[in-house]
């Protein structure tokens, strides 16, 4: 089945600094890639996807990459905020959602 | 709207009881899964429905039962509590077909085992 591998598991930056948040996946029929945020004792919530048709996507301050020959995709913030902070996890699926199996997550802290 | 319903939102249980965590849904989507949260671990996939009448597997589904009578409801099954599944449970859903693939969370069940 899939795995799927995050790094760092902390990550702190000074506002206004870029953080970003790398994952590995192993199986290469995985064709959707979606990002999660999740802040203290919330649920967690999509923040920007990918599909494995499109090599990069931006969103405003967020911005995320696939490299599908490498099972490798990443997720990078710009300008970084307090409000920023949470637990972001990357996830992988076929089939547009069906049976996503997530990384174990990466807490960012933001110093003001 | 109500989205996504979990019930109930806080349990305490004993080794060895047994349990129900509900999910309703009112958004007529097709796809319905738990997953537990545990620190450092991420959301693990417990077990998934397709749709009524359809359940498989996920990555730790040993220790649940599942069944999906109807598009609404997914329950969630623990037959006999152990310590090991002391966790946070979110159901999640998704229309699948009709959809971008984005999984649509319930607020969570955080559950204790004694």
């Amino acid at each position: 089945g899939e795995n799927v591998e995050q790094h760092p598991s902390t990550l702190s930056v000074q506002e206004g600094d870029s953080a970003v948040i790398k994952c590995t996946y192993s199986d290469s029929a995985s064709n959707y890639f979606p990002w999660y945020k999740q802040e203290l004792g919330k649920r967690p919530q999509l923040i920007i996807d990918i599909r494995s048709n499109v090599g990069e996507k931006k969103d405003q301050r967020i911005a995320v990459t696939l490299n599908k020959t490498a099972k490798h995709f990443s997720l990078h913030i710009t300008e970084t905020q307090p409000e920023d902070s949470a637990v972001y996890f990357c996830a992988a699926s076929e089939d547009g959602g069906f049976k996503t199996i997530f990384g174990a997550g990466t807490r960012l802290f933001v110093k003001a | 709207n109500a989205g996504v319903t979990q019930t109930p939102k806080f349990q305490v249980l004993k080794t060895g009881q047994s349990m129900t965590l509900q999910c309703a849904q009112d958004m007529n989507h097709e796809y319905m899964s738990w997953y537990r949260q545990d620190p450092g671990m991420g959301l693990r996939l417990i077990h998934y429905s397709v749709g009524a009448g359809i359940t498989d597997q996920g990555e730790v589904p040993n220790g649940y039962n599942v069944s999906r009578s109807t598009t609404e409801d997914f329950p969630l099954r623990l037959l006999s509590a152990a310590p090991s599944q002391t966790s946070v449970y979110f159901c999640a859903t998704t229309p699948t077909e009709r959809g971008t693939g984005e999984l649509f969370f319930g607020e969570g069940s955080r559950l204790t085992v004694l």
